[in-house]
């Protein structure tokens, strides 16, 4: 049973342009979100979190929002640049229980 | 950097042989946790030690096994190895006990079973 899924496997755009990764989620346990990017033969690399207790968290040109009723997250990248080109996981954990779960990821390729 | 150094990076060994995956978290981080990832699959998180006591257990077969030692580093035996145990292993550490902490990802050790 995934209780974090990314249901799209890949995802192209354009440089500049928006990128708009999804992730949704079972287990209504989980208070604790997070991005991570990985490249190729290295380990994910954490990007950005979000606490249940908000609905959304900036970091530069990285966005989380966060829509609880829904058991659903995304991650915006705006503008998208090809260095953000990568395998970018979800992952969740609940409570004081540091163990994440995580999604499959979803590959991002920003084209020049 | 995420300052969590695995070793070796790259292991190669037959059906039946037993490796030890070594890990060194970063400096004042207490848990460390190892995940395997396979082909086509995300990251599965095989156990959690926090201050050399196992904290969690996720999806890890009775051939592994792992330890943390009084330094911090911790080290994930597999046993009797099978060609579906092929993966990229990967340990990461945090601070446990600080709220809403990250856990930083050494770089892996790719193990071939063949």
């Amino acid at each position: 049973d995934q209780q974090v899924k990314q249901n799209s496997p890949s995802l192209s755009v354009q440089e500049g342009r928006i990128s708009i990764l999804n992730c949704d989620y079972t287990n209504s346990m989980f208070d604790y979100f997070l991005w991570y990017k990985k490249y190729p033969a290295e380990g994910p690399t954490f990007l950005i979190s979000i606490s249940s207790i908000k609905d959304k968290n900036e970091d530069g040109r990285f966005t989380v929002f966060l829509n609880k009723s829904a058991k659903h997250l995304s991650l915006h990248i705006v503008p998208s640049q090809p260095g953000d080109s990568a395998v970018y996981f979800c992952a969740a954990r609940s409570g004081s229980n540091y163990k994440l779960t995580f999604g499959k990821g979803t590959l991002l390729t920003v084209n020049p | 950097d995420s300052g969590v150094t695995q070793t070796p990076k790259h292991l190669i060994t037959a059906t039946g042989q037993r490796v030890t995956l070594r890990c060194s978290p970063r400096s004042g981080d207490l848990s460390v946790y190892w995940y395997q990832q396979s082909l086509d699959q995300g990251l599965q998180f095989l156990i959690q030690y926090y201050n050399g006591e196992e904290r969690a257990k996720g999806n890890i077969l009775e051939r592994f096994s792992a330890q943390q030692f009084p330094d911090l580093h911790s080290e994930l035996n597999l046993s009797s190895l099978e060609l579906g145990d092929s993966a990229l292993y990967f340990c990461a550490s945090s601070v446990t006990g600080t709220v809403n902490t990250e856990a930083f990802f050494g770089q892996g050790t790719r193990l071939t079973v063949v």
